[in-house]
């Protein structure tokens, strides 16, 4: 699986919108970008995933540049209870592991 | 939705005994993987299973074995808990693009 690479923590203002970055230059044709997040004491939550194009579902977007080596998770109303350590994770769809980076520990704040 | 259920939240365990960790998935999932995450670490793969009886080793397989007799049933074994086995234990089960974790097993060996 291609490596991926977050910023350790950030910060973000209740009611805005929260942008997570991740580069994964290397990434293969065949893999997925995935996202999940961590809220304390919980287990890892799926949010999101994507190939190529954008995607949306009720708890965030997904934007992947054309070249695919980066992305971009987008909580549009950051709310206290988002507060957690987003993961960003590459692999194929048919591989069996999933192996979870450092991640970002996202902080909302009032 | 899918529940994975761990069969304690919290345990403590002495030096040399032998500890069973129990994941129940209530989905027929084929995959299901056991994890251990410790400060700093985030999340290690220790084993998973993409069918009854066939096992696979994770990132940190040593000193950990597991089970999985059952589809819905995968046990993670400690055959002598160590002191560096303290740890918070996540299970989880996979469909397609989507994983699935239980709320972890906090194991202290004392």
């Amino acid at each position: 699986d291609a490596k991926t690479t977050q910023p350790p923590s950030m910060d973000c203002a209740e009611g805005r919108a929260a942008n997570l970055p991740c580069n994964h230059s290397t990434i293969s044709g065949n893999e997925y970008v995935y996202w999940y997040r961590q809220i304390h004491s919980q287990g890892p939550q799926y949010i999101i995933h994507g190939l190529k194009n954008n995607e949306t579902n009720e708890m965030a977007s997904l934007i992947i540049t054309e070249d695919r080596k980066s992305s971009t998770l987008i909580l549009p109303h950051a709310t206290l209870r988002d507060t957690a350590v987003y993961y960003c994770i590459v692999r194929e769809n048919a591989g069996n592991m999933l192996t979870f980076g450092g991640g970002t520990r996202l902080m909302v704040k009032p | 939705d899918v529940k994975v259920t761990q069969s304690s939240r919290y345990l403590v365990k002495r030096t040399g005994e032998k500890v069973f960790l129990e994941c129940v998935q209530d989905m027929d999932h084929e995959n299901m993987f056991w994890y251990r995450q410790d400060p700093g670490l985030g999340l290690r793969l220790i084993y998973f299973s993409y069918d009854v009886k066939m096992k696979e080793k994770g990132d940190i397989p040593e000193g950990y074995s597991v089970s999985r007799e059952k589809k819905e049933r995968f046990s993670l074994i400690l055959e002598s808990a160590s002191t560096n086995q303290t740890s918070m234990y996540l299970c989880a089960s996979r469909y397609e693009f989507r994983a699935f974790f239980g709320q972890g097993t906090r194991l202290t060996v004392v």
